[in-house]
């Protein structure tokens, strides 16, 4: 049930470019984005909801393709601050009235100077 | 500013030893939750509350107990049944218990055996 996150790190130079994915293997009813620093509490990015929708902020967007039951997070032109584990997190199509999230495994991201 | 409010920022057990952590909001949120989350892996769910008084268990609810007295409080018990209770607790709330709503987490409390 939980989450599959790919691919588990990536390390960039700043300015590059990265995807991560998650997939996963129930229909779901939106999967959120968060992004931990280490030692510190996650912290909210995006949620895309059942619907196929796109969205974006700045530099940092996602897509949801609801047929393949998968996310993916963009993050274009990194920089440093873009450091830490991004973890997705699924809410289950059918169980959406609880709030309930099941997160994946978390993606390591390091952007070098 | 509104937030969430984890106390306390570490916690040392002993053997035998029931501890609770504490998780306020003054956010105005319905729900509450409780992860834990050990090295390098994600968080799952220990208990989650989608109204005062009342409370549901999650993936991992062994050795744990809440309650939910207060709209505003939802503590957790680490019980001396929880073998291995060393991880990062964080809490987090939302404003209704739906999937469309983004959590809001503490800033955590980092739980060791002595």
């Amino acid at each position: 049930q939980q989450p599959v996150q790919s691919p588990q790190a990536v390390i960039l130079r700043e300015g590059e470019d990265a995807v991560i994915n998650c997939s996963s293997s129930k229909a779901l009813y939106s999967v959120h984005w968060y992004r931990q620093k280490h030692g510190e509490a996650p912290v909210f990015l995006m949620i895309l909801l059942k619907g196929g929708e796109q969205k974006g902020h700045e530099k940092i967007s996602a897509s949801f393709n609801e047929k393949k039951q998968q996310s993916s997070l963009y993050l274009t032109a990194s920089q440093l601050s873009y450091s830490g584990t991004y973890f997705c997190g699924t809410d289950i199509l059918g169980a959406s009235n609880t709030g309930k999230l099941i997160f994946g495994q978390g993606t390591t991201l390091q952007v070098k100077p | 500013d509104g937030g969430i409010t984890q106390s306390p920022k570490y916690l040392f057990r002993k053997e035998g030893q029931n501890v609770t952590l504490s998780c306020e909001q003054n956010l105005n949120h319905d729900a509450m939750y409780w992860y834990r989350q050990d090295p390098g892996q994600g968080l799952r769910l220990i208990y989650y509350s989608q109204i005062v008084n009342d409370f549901q268990k999650g993936d991992i609810a062994e050795g744990y107990s809440v309650s939910r007295e207060k709209k505003e409080s939802f503590p957790l018990t680490v019980t001396s049944a929880q073998k291995n209770p060393t991880a990062f607790y964080l809490c987090a709330s939302t404003r209704t218990p739906r999937g469309n709503q983004p959590q809001h987490f503490g800033d955590g409390t980092r739980l060791s055996i002595l």
